[in-house]
Parts: C-alpha cells; sequence; structure tokens
C-alpha cells in the first residue's frame, strides 16, 4: 500500500526558495501507474493543486504558478521533491504530497502534509 | 477564487441527511469529467470520499453518496453523526487554463 511523507524547512525567508521532499514507501516512484503531485492548503482556506509529474519526467503545472515551480523525481531515492521560488507570505500553507493513478483523476492517498510558513 | 463552487458551511442535527452542492462549468464538471471528494477532519490531511462522481472506496460508509448532473455535483450524507463533522472539498479536472486539476472551496458541515 503506498504511503507519502513530506519533509522540509518549516521556515522560508521572503524571496527565498521552498523546497520540499516526498518519500514513496510500498510503491516504485518508477512505476508508470502513477502521477506524482502536490497541493496546498493555506491556513483556513481550501486545497489548491501545484503540480504533477510522471516517472518519465514529464511534467504539468498549475498556470498560476507555473513561472515559480519546478517538480523533480529521484529514483535513486524513490523520492519525488517541490522547489517553489520567489516566495512571498501568500505562499504559507499545508503541502501535500499525493498520487494519481494513471488514467484517473483522483488524489489517492495523500501525505500527512507539512506547514510551511514564509516569514523573515 | 474556486473554479469549483460549494457553500462555504452546511449543518444538521444526527440522523438527519444533510447535501453539498458543487458548481461548475462547461469546462469541467459541463464538459463531462468526474467529480470526486474528499473529507478533511481537523488536522489531518484530506481524504478520499467519493470518486467518479458516485463510487466509494473501501471502508467508507454507504451513508455517503455522489451525483452529478450537468455542470453540478451533489455530496449526500444521510443519517449524520457527530463524527462527519469535517471539511469536504469537490475536485475535478478543468480543461481550460484553470489549472489542470481543480478544486472547490470546501464546505464545513457542523453536526448541531
Amino acid at each position: 500500500q503506498l504511503q507519502l511523507q513530506e519533509s522540509g524547512p518549516g521556515l522560508v525567508k521572503p524571496s527565498e526558495t521552498l523546497s520540499l521532499t516526498c518519500t514513496v514507501s510500498g510503491g516504485s516512484i518508477s512505476s508508470s501507474s502513477y502521477y506524482w503531485g502536490w497541493i496546498r492548503q493555506p491556513p483556513g482556506k481550501g486545497l489548491e493543486w501545484i503540480g504533477s509529474i510522471y516517472y518519465s519526467g514529464s511534467t504539468y503545472y498549475n498556470p498560476s504558478l507555473k513561472s515559480r515551480v519546478t517538480i523533480s523525481v529521484d529514483t535513486s531515492k524513490n523520492q519525488f521533491s517541490l522547489k517553489l521560488s520567489s516566495v512571498t507570505a501568500a505562499d504559507t500553507a499545508v503541502y501535500y504530497c499525493a498520487v494519481r493513478f494513471t488514467g484517473y483523476n483522483w488524489f489517492d492517498p495523500w501525505g500527512q502534509g507539512t506547514l510551511v510558513t514564509v516569514s523573515s | 477564487q474556486s473554479v469549483l463552487t460549494q457553500p462555504p458551511s452546511v449543518s444538521g442535527a444526527p440522523g438527519q441527511r444533510v447535501t453539498i452542492s458543487c458548481t461548475g462549468s462547461s469546462s469541467n464538471i459541463g464538459a463531462g469529467y468526474d467529480v470526486h471528494w474528499y473529507q478533511q477532519l481537523p488536522g489531518t490531511a484530506p481524504k478520499l470520499l467519493i470518486y467518479g462522481n458516485s463510487n466509494r472506496p473501501s471502508g467508507v460508509p454507504d451513508r455517503f453518496s455522489g451525483s452529478k448532473s450537468g455542470t453540478s455535483a451533489s455530496l449526500a450524507i444521510t443519517g449524520l453523526q457527530a463524527e462527519d463533522e469535517a471539511d469536504y472539498y469537490c475536485q475535478s479536472y478543468d480543461s481550460s487554463l484553470s489549472g489542470f486539476w481543480v478544486f472547490g472551496g470546501g464546505t464545513k458541515l457542523t453536526v448541531l
């Protein structure tokens, strides 16, 4: 059974780059069965899809964030990562990694989430 | 502003039935893309509740049901229980520039 776990700094300074990693267990990140994604939730607000990556390296980004987002895969560590550049306070959120099975449009399972605060 | 529109809150007494609506447009729900629902208990990650408009993953009680018609979808909860108090989100796919995978703004369910 797939399990995901986010990790990374909980505090990032404005204008810097937010970097998070999602470690996958119970399945291979190189499998053609999955798309690996990031979703965020600002405090007290709703969910926003950030982007997804396929094992081949193909990426799909939210147009509103595309200029600042990079998602990559590290097959040797069975991990995928998120980088969000030039962050502001508006990027403060709980960041979740989640799985989307190939051919389907829902996300399941999700990681437990990690809070990232942007503040000086 | 979310691409899919949900009421901010709904409430009901234990044992009652409540519904949560999710309204989209011709580029997402109206284009035929499926709607999925998530339940988010306080302080936890969202959990898949309904997929493909009306299907329940293993372990989800049959008190939860989903439907879709036109540009809208609905989540119904019957026999309301205190443990159902949570935030509920709908999600679909959007073929415009809205961002591919889109969510509703969420609905807070209060069990009175």
